[in-house]
């Protein structure tokens, strides 16, 4: 069964510094893995997605992650934090293959600190 | 474009009634799932359909929750009799083809009193 674990459930950074939110997954197959983004009282939105191409993804916004087999990783960055990056991030894993029920982590809550 | 559109936004409504649930989702999108959020639980995964044939409602919690796709463009979840227990926000997405992004609706806040 897929799993994925979010280190973190709040996490605060200055205005400008580094954003680090870390998502490590379980899965008994190559994975699929997302990135979404929710803001207060909307649903969430797509920030990126790995899909087994390159390992490091770009995705809006300025966030990238980086998918690290041996790590059973998939952080996500951003190398320097805004204000209307505050919001809960959400990690997620599918196992593809006609599979599409996705798993999402717990969240992480990010503060921007001005 | 059009999201997916999810009515009503907010419901309260006391023990015992029966709630609907409303979504439709992008035109073209193949797949459509259902998602209940609360703090304790997280996000969760209550049925998925695809070509408007539930695939796996493994995540329905009971006999009380149903859902139903009658046609590409509209989908409902029912239940009945609600509980306390079922206030939650509850939303909806679709997407376009198998493993393709999942777009979420801004979801239904729901109040059991």
């Amino acid at each position: 069964a897929q799993s994925v674990t979010q280190l973190g459930s709040h996490v605060s950074v200055s205005e400008g510094a580094l954003v680090l939110l870390r998502c490590n997954y379980s899965s008994s197959v190559p994975p699929y893995l997302f990135w979404y983004v929710q803001y207060p009282n909307q649903g969430l939105q797509l920030l990126l997605k790995y899909t087994s191409a390159a390992t490091l993804v770009k995705g809006i916004n300025g966030f990238e992650a980086e998918f690290k087999k041996s790590e059973t990783s998939f952080h996500l960055t951003k190398p320097s934090a805004h204000m209307s990056d505050a919001a809960e991030y959400f990690c997620a894993v599918s196992e593809g293959f006609g599979n599409e029920k996705l798993t999402f982590g717990t969240g992480t809550r990010l503060t921007i600190i001005p | 474009d059009a999201g997916v559109i999810q009515s009503p936004r907010h419901e309260v409504t006391e023990m015992g009634q029966e709630v609907t649930l409303r979504c439709k989702p992008i035109s073209g999108h193949n797949s459509l799932f259902w998602y209940r959020q609360t703090m304790m639980r997280g996000l969760e995964l209550l049925i998925y359909f695809n070509n408007n044939v539930p695939i796996d409602d493994s995540g329905m919690p009971e006999d009380r929750f149903s859902a139903k796709m009658p046609n590409a463009s509209f989908s409902t979840l029912k239940i009945q009799p609600s509980e306390p227990r079922d206030s939650a926000v509850y939303f909806c997405a679709s997407s376009l083809a198998l493993m393709q992004p999942q777009h979420f609706g801004d979801g239904t806040r729901l109040s059991i009193l």
